[in-house]
């Protein structure tokens, strides 16, 4: 079984300013991992995933990724955030079945 | 592609009374899961079909809860008796199957038991 630690439960950044958003996996073995948006009144949809080869992942929207298994770690960044960006970030991990086991979530407020 | 369909979007209950929550996947898709969504417990899974078989249910409550896959176009999750503490955002998400595979999430169906 894997866990998922998001440790930043609130994140407020300027519009323009770089993003980072923590996320750390415990599990016996690498897991597939994942980034989720969570807009209001809305389902999640995903952001990126990761599961071998070249540790930075691109995503949607600008956002990347980057794997870290001696940190157990998934970090997600952002170069230049936008007003619209705001929303919730769920990180995800899905071991050796397929079920996800998803952080607490991070809710971004990026303001003017 | 309509993505993952999820009726009714608000369902308010009765306490002791019967909650159905409909989930049509996306087409092709042979993987369905549930999902119970709080403010207090984040995320949790509930359940798995794969190809209509029931695959694992480890996350659902021993109680009350029970989800069908009938055919390959929908699945529905039941709760008998509803009690306020299942008040949640219940999401189901559908993929081609297999644990390489993203999943696709529906907006989620409101529970609130009065």
């Amino acid at each position: 079984a894997q866990s998922v630690t998001q440790p930043d439960a609130r994140v407020t950044v300027s519009e323009g300013a770089s993003l980072q958003l923590r996320c750390k996996y415990s599990s016996s073995v690498t897991p597939y991992l994942f980034w989720y948006v969570q807009y209001p009144r809305q389902g999640l949809q995903l952001l990126l995933k990761y599961y071998s080869g070249d540790p930075v992942v691109q995503g949607v929207n600008g956002f990347e990724a980057e794997f870290s298994k001696s940190n157990s770690s998934f970090h997600l960044r952002k170069a230049s955030v936008h007003w619209s960006d705001s929303a919730v970030y769920f990180c995800g991990a899905q071991g050796t079945g397929s079920k996800l086991s998803f952080g607490k979530g991070a809710k971004l407020t990026v303001s003017p | 592609n309509a993505g993952v369909i999820q009726t009714p979007r608000h369902k308010v209950t009765g306490k002791g009374q019967e909650a159905t929550l409909w989930c049509e996947p996306i087409s092709g898709h042979s993987a369905v899961f549930w999902y119970r969504q709080t403010i207090v417990q984040g995320l949790e899974f509930l359940t798995y079909f794969r190809n209509q078989a029931p695959i694992d249910d480890s996350g659902m409550p021993k109680e009350r809860f029970s989800a069908q896959m009938p055919n390959q176009s929908h699945s529905t999750l039941k709760i008998q008796s509803t009690q306020p503490q299942d008040s949640a955002v219940y999401l189901c998400a559908s993929s081609l199957g297999g644990s390489s595979y993203e999943q696709y999430f529906g907006p989620g169906t409101r529970l609130t038991v009065l």
